[in-house]
């Protein structure tokens, strides 16, 4: 069965600064891989999703992810962190072959100083 | 032109007296989910439905049911609650396939005292 692990509970970054949330996912084929967000009293919204192909992966939001099958890691990045990226992120994975429905991992919450 | 529509957005109950979770959507997805989230933890799937065929969780307690009259809602049922049930409870849709994104409703947080 597939797996997803993001290390930190808490990141803390200033407004302006740069973010690298980490995912590391077990499965022993391809993954398919994911990025949500959870803003406070908000349900989860797809910021993007990886399949095939090109390993750097643009979302919504000024949000990119790189799959590294090596490092068996699915980053998320933003060049420049705003006071409203402030939120939960949840990775999650599904397997090819297995169930349709991905596992989540069990966040990371982003915290913004102005 | 909310798509996924969860209420209440806060219910509180009183341990085990029974409490019922709506969730309507107007995607017209074929598969809904039940996910209860606690804070700091995964989302974690209670059970599924495929259009009207229904998937249970393994380790979901029995305390835990769930019916689907049409495809547009779907309810959560708590027949005894209890102090650890106070969560997050979060419906999602989705078209069935792996590659096919989640669409979540803002949930309800449940409360038990």
């Amino acid at each position: 069965a597939q797996s997803v692990t993001q290390p930190d509970i808490h990141i803390t970054v200033s407004e302006g600064a740069s973010l690298e949330l980490r995912c590391n996912y077990s499965y022993g084929a391809t993954p398919y891989l994911f990025w949500y967000v959870q803003s406070p009293g908000q349900g989860l919204q797809l910021l993007l999703k990886y399949f095939s192909g090109d390993t750097l992966v643009q979302g919504i939001k000024g949000f990119e992810a790189e799959f590294k099958r090596s490092q068996s890691s699915f980053n998320l990045r933003k060049p420049s962190v705003h006071w409203s990226d402030a939120a939960e992120y949840f990775c999650a994975v599904g397997a090819a072959g297995g169930s349709y429905i991905p596992t989540f991992g069990r966040g990371t919450s982003l915290i913004v100083h102005p | 032109d909310a798509m996924v529509i969860q209420n209440p957005r806060y219910q509180v109950t009183q341990f085990g007296k029974p409490v019922t979770l709506s969730c309507s959507q107007t995607l017209n997805h074929n598969v809904m989910y039940w996910y209860q989230q606690k804070s700091s933890q995964a989302p974690k799937l209670l059970f599924h439905y495929y259009d009207k065929d229904f998937n249970n969780e393994a380790d979901t307690p029995d305390n835990f049911q769930s019916r689907r009259p049409n495809t547009s809602f779907c309810f959560l049922d708590i027949r005894s609650p209890g102090l650890g049930d106070a969560a997050m409870y979060l419906c999602a849709t989705s078209r069935q396939g792996i590659r096919e994104k989640l669409f979540f409703g803002s949930g309800t947080q449940l409360s038990v005292l």
